[in-house]
């Protein structure tokens, strides 16, 4: 059973520059979210994908955009990368049962992105 | 939003001892709260969860307890080991049922077991 994976697990990016961060969610899993750690603080929500669609957003700048492809996988994308950018980005996936009830959802992450901008 | 706070940021025990780790949430809503720890450069890992339909939930050396009136809730190690040490988060976010909403986490407390 696969958990959730992401790549690159390591990247070095300039002033500027743009990247893409790509999840693959656990596997029986639908609804990818992206989350923002700063060394030192618990990590911070950017936005949640279901159906190919953004169902919720944090408090990012646009610079900060994501798409979710039909197998469920995800892309978070960055533009004009700040130094301030530079952070763990994670990637969680869960499972969304469409309307029936349950009480065992849970979120699971992956290894995570470290993104260096310099 | 939803505000949480988390406490102590640092926690210090020797091996065996038991560790307490409050956290207060601000949104009535909410209703899921999970506990991650994180060691050193790894991704958070989900210990034990709790709904707001349960006061207390135990496994294994790990405990949740849950105060809804006063909007609180508190992991709870006892046993420690030098294993032990790591970052852990709370969290707190809204299960409607088919579906979580957005975690809010905390600050994180980093815990030390001395051998």
């Amino acid at each position: 059973d696969a958990g959730v994976t992401q790549s690159p697990t390591h990247l070095i990016k300039t002033r500027g520059q743009q990247v893409t961060l790509r999840c693959s969610p656990k596997s029986g899993h639908d609804t990818v979210s992206w989350y923002q750690q700063a060394l030192g603080q618990g990590p911070q929500f950017i936005f949640q994908y279901y159906e190919e669609e953004e169902r919720q957003r944090g408090n990012f700048p646009d610079r900060f955009s994501g798409h979710q492809f039909p197998n469920y996988s995800s892309e978070l994308n960055v533009n004009a990368l700040l130094l301030g950018d530079s952070a763990l980005y994670l990637c969680a996936s869960s499972l969304d049962n469409g309307g029936h009830r349950s009480s065992g959802n849970t979120i699971y992450f992956g290894e995570g992105s470290w993104l260096t901008v310099v | 939003g939803e505000n949480v706070e988390q406490h102590p940021s640092t926690l210090s025990v020797q091996e065996g001892d038991s560790a307490v780790i409050k956290c207060t949430y601000s949104d009535s809503a909410s209703n899921y709260f999970p506990w991650y720890k994180q060691e050193l450069g790894k991704r958070p890992q989900l210990i034990i969860d709790i709904r707001s339909n349960v006061g207390e939930k135990k496994d294994q050396r790990i405990a949740v307890t849950l105060n809804k009136t006063a909007k609180h809730f508190s992991l709870h190690i006892t046993e420690t080991q030098p294993e032990d040490s790591a970052v852990y988060f709370c969290a707190a976010s809204i299960d409607r049922g088919s579906t979580l909403g957005r975690l809010y986490f905390g600050r994180g407390t980093q815990l030390t077991v001395w051998p």
